[in-house]
């Protein structure tokens, strides 16, 4: 079965980084194109990037452009994303998703808190 | 300010019909597919309905997808109390080059 398991937030100061994973099981995670999607607090869903099956393409929404990094290790079967110069609005709840090819996100992660707060 | 325009609200009593409406652009509705989840309360989204009108497995035949143009709707009949919830609508952007997705519209079943 499929599982996406999301690790690394917490509670950092404005300015700084962080880094969160999302380890993948059940399926063949180097076949797959992976997204981060976000949620505020009480607010609804905005994506933040997507990065190819073998790393070499990624995208990024504006709002996090030159602050935020995805990547990926196939060998570990692992997602990540790193988050630089964080802002009090990057608050949110970080999902990670598997999008099959032109079937949408079709498994989501249960995410990971990531709280700006000084 | 979300991309994809979706009303905030709406409601229904259990066995009715209600339709969700998204709007967007040539960018992204009238050029590409639309996708619709449901965030049940503490939850992860879940995938409902895939390229404009389809059902991933499991997904209850309730539950229906259309587009015309530039928007899309989707479309829940007989409706049960465990539907309540938040609905988005979501497609690729081919200005932005991502993913936008609606507000999110929160139905509840009286």
């Amino acid at each position: 079965q499929v599982q996406l398991v999301e690790s690394g937030g917490g509670v950092v100061q404005p300015g700084t980084s962080l880094r969160v994973s999302c380890a993948a099981s059940g399926f063949t995670f180097s076949s797959f194109v992976m997204h981060w999607v976000r949620q505020a607090p009480g607010k609804g869903l905005e994506w933040v990037a997507l990065i190819s099956y073998d790393g070499d393409n990624t995208y990024y929404a504006d709002s996090v452009k030159g602050r935020f990094t995805i990547s990926r290790d196939n060998s570990r079967n692992t997602l990540y994303l790193q988050l630089n110069s964080l802002r009090a609005e990057d608050t949110a709840v970080y999902f990670c998703a598997r999008e099959y090819p032109l079937s949408g996100f079709d498994y989501w992660g249960q995410g990971t808190l990531v709280t700006v707060s000084s | 300010q979300s991309v994809l325009t979706q009303p905030p609200s709406t409601s229904g009593t259990p066995g009715q019909r209600v339709t969700i409406s998204c709007s967007g652009s040539s960018s992204n509705i009238g050029g590409n597919y639309i996708y619709w989840y449901q965030q049940l309360p503490g939850t992860a989204p879940k995938l409902l309905i895939y390229r404009d009108n389809e059902r991933p497995s499991g997904v209850p035949g309730r539950f229906s997808g259309s587009k015309s143009g530039t928007s899309g709707s989707l479309a829940i009949s007989g409706l049960r109390s465990e539907d309540e919830g938040d609905y988005y609508c979501s497609a690729w952007d081919d200005s932005l080059s991502g993913w936008v997705f609606g507000g999110g519209t929160k139905l509840t079943v009286l």
